[in-house]
């Protein structure tokens, strides 16, 4: 069965970086594009990107631009999502997702178990 | 830029029908997809293309889209259904999601 296994919980001070892992199993890795989700503490999902493991092409959300990088490395079935010049309201749970395709219309049929990260001096 | 609009709460007594709206520029013409999200979970995708549910989703779970409006409708609404709810849809190349609503079962 799929699955989705992020690295563990983060603290980082503000101006620093931080970058979160997402391996996947159960399923070819090179099809399904990967996303990234956040979630700010009380707050709704929001975007941030996705990046297509076979290609290693990206799509950014216009806010994060500049700041983000999305990777990938397909011999270990694994994407990463590295955030830069950290601020306090980038405090919260991310989250990767695998993209269904055509099989969902392109809805996220699989979610990782989030990733909390904290920034604070 | 575009916008998915939902309303911040919806209050439903348990068998009864609930409905959660979201509204957005001719989403109709749109795929819109349904997530259920409970305190402290994940996500879980309950509805896709509109209307169809993944395996494993109750049958009680539906949805509809048309015009401006896509609708996700739970029918004898249980006391497990309580959770926030976040509809989904792409713009050209990027995903938006809705503010997601609350849904009380009371």
């Amino acid at each position: 069965q799929v699955h989705l296994v992020q690295s563990g919980a983060e603290v980082r001070k503000p101006g620093a970086s931080v970058k979160v892992s997402c391996k996947a199993s159960g399923y070819t890795f090179n099809v399904h594009y990967v996303h990234w989700v956040r979630q700010a503490p009380g707050q709704g999902l929001e975007w941030m990107g996705r990046i297509n493991p076979n290609s290693g092409g990206t799509n950014y959300a216009q806010r994060f631009q500049g700041r983000v990088t999305m990777t990938r490395d397909p011999s270990i079935s694994t994407a990463y999502m590295e955030l830069s010049t950290l601020r306090s309201d980038d405090t919260a749970v991310y989250y990767c997702a695998r993209d269904g395709l055509a099989m969902t219309g392109n809805a996220f049929d699989f979610w990782g178990q989030g990733t909390v990260v904290t920034v604070s001096s | 830029s575009y916008e998915l609009t939902q309303p911040p709460s919806v209050s439903v007594s348990p068998g009864q029908t609930a409905s959660i709206t979201c509204s957005g520029d001719k989403l109709g013409n749109k795929y819109a997809c349904w997530y259920q999200q409970k305190p402290g979970q994940s996500p879980v995708l309950v509805i896709y293309q509109d209307n169809k549910r993944p395996s494993g989703i109750p049958e009680r779970f539906s949805g509809s889209n048309s015009g401006n409006t896509a609708t996700l409708t739970i029918s004898g609404t249980q006391a497990m259904d309580e959770a926030d709810y976040y509809c989904q849809a792409w713009d050209s190349s990027f995903v938006i999601f809705g503010g997601g609503t609350k849904l009380t079962v009371l």
